[in-house]
């Protein structure tokens, strides 16, 4: 899977919306681009995932820039519970391989 | 709809044991991927599954780890004679097909060697 760059941290009020970007200058034509979060003591958990387009589901949406070579997390409005540590992962369609977990990057919510 | 079910939660082992980590996907989920994350570390991929084959070991330590996922039954992740680095949380992991569907996670086993 090509690599993908997050910012380490970053810092969130409650009820206000949250931007997570992720740059993945080195993706390939037949990569999906996969978000999964961490909650504290628990396995990773699903977020979203497209390929081109902006995605949106019930959790959060997907900015997919137009060359593909970065994307950004939206959650629209953060909670409490959505403090976790999100990654942002390339995935190969069809290959159904594993996933390549980077550092991800550690979303505080304050209260 | 159960989600993948891991059990134990927490293993305790003194150095020398077995450690056998169990992993039940969810239902209809025939793909199967264990991850370890060591301590203030990342994720890392360990095996991958189907019904009674091994698709991918690479991730897999050479010697002491071995893992199966029998037609009938759990995914079993063995560890023989564990060290004190073989601590870590275990994850389990299930998907449908081959198909870029999303992996469904358990809460993990967290193994602590004595």
């Amino acid at each position: 899977d090509a690599k993908t760059t997050q910012p380490n941290s970053m810092e969130s009020n409650e009820e206000e919306p949250v931007h997570l970007p992720c740059n993945h200058s080195t993706i390939s034509g037949t990569d999906y681009i996969h978000w999964y979060r961490q909650l504290p003591s628990q396995g990773p958990e699903y977020v979203i995932h497209g390929l081109t387009s902006n995605v949106n589901n019930r959790m959060a949406s997907l900015a997919i820039a137009e060359d593909r070579k970065s994307s950004t997390l939206i959650l629209h409005r953060a909670t409490l519970r959505d403090a976790a540590v999100y990654y942002c992962i390339l995935r190969e369609y069809n290959a159904g391989n594993m996933l390549t977990f980077g550092g991800g990057t550690r979303l505080m919510v304050k209260p | 709809n159960a989600g993948v079910m891991q059990n134990p939660r927490h293993l305790v082992r003194r150095r020398g044991q077995e450690a056998r980590l169990r992993c039940s996907p969810m239902k209809g989920h025939s793909h199967v991927y264990w991850y370890r994350q060591l301590p203030e570390e990342g994720l890392k991929f360990m095996v991958y599954l189907q019904k009674e084959n091994i698709i991918d070991e690479s991730g897999m330590p050479k010697e002491r780890f071995s893992a199966e996922f029998p037609k009938e039954g759990p995914s079993i992740l063995r560890i023989q004679q564990v060290v004190r680095g073989d601590s870590a949380a275990y994850f389990c992991a299930s998907s449908h097909d081959r198909s870029n569907q999303p992996q469904h996670f358990g809460d993990g086993t967290r193994l602590s060697i004595l």
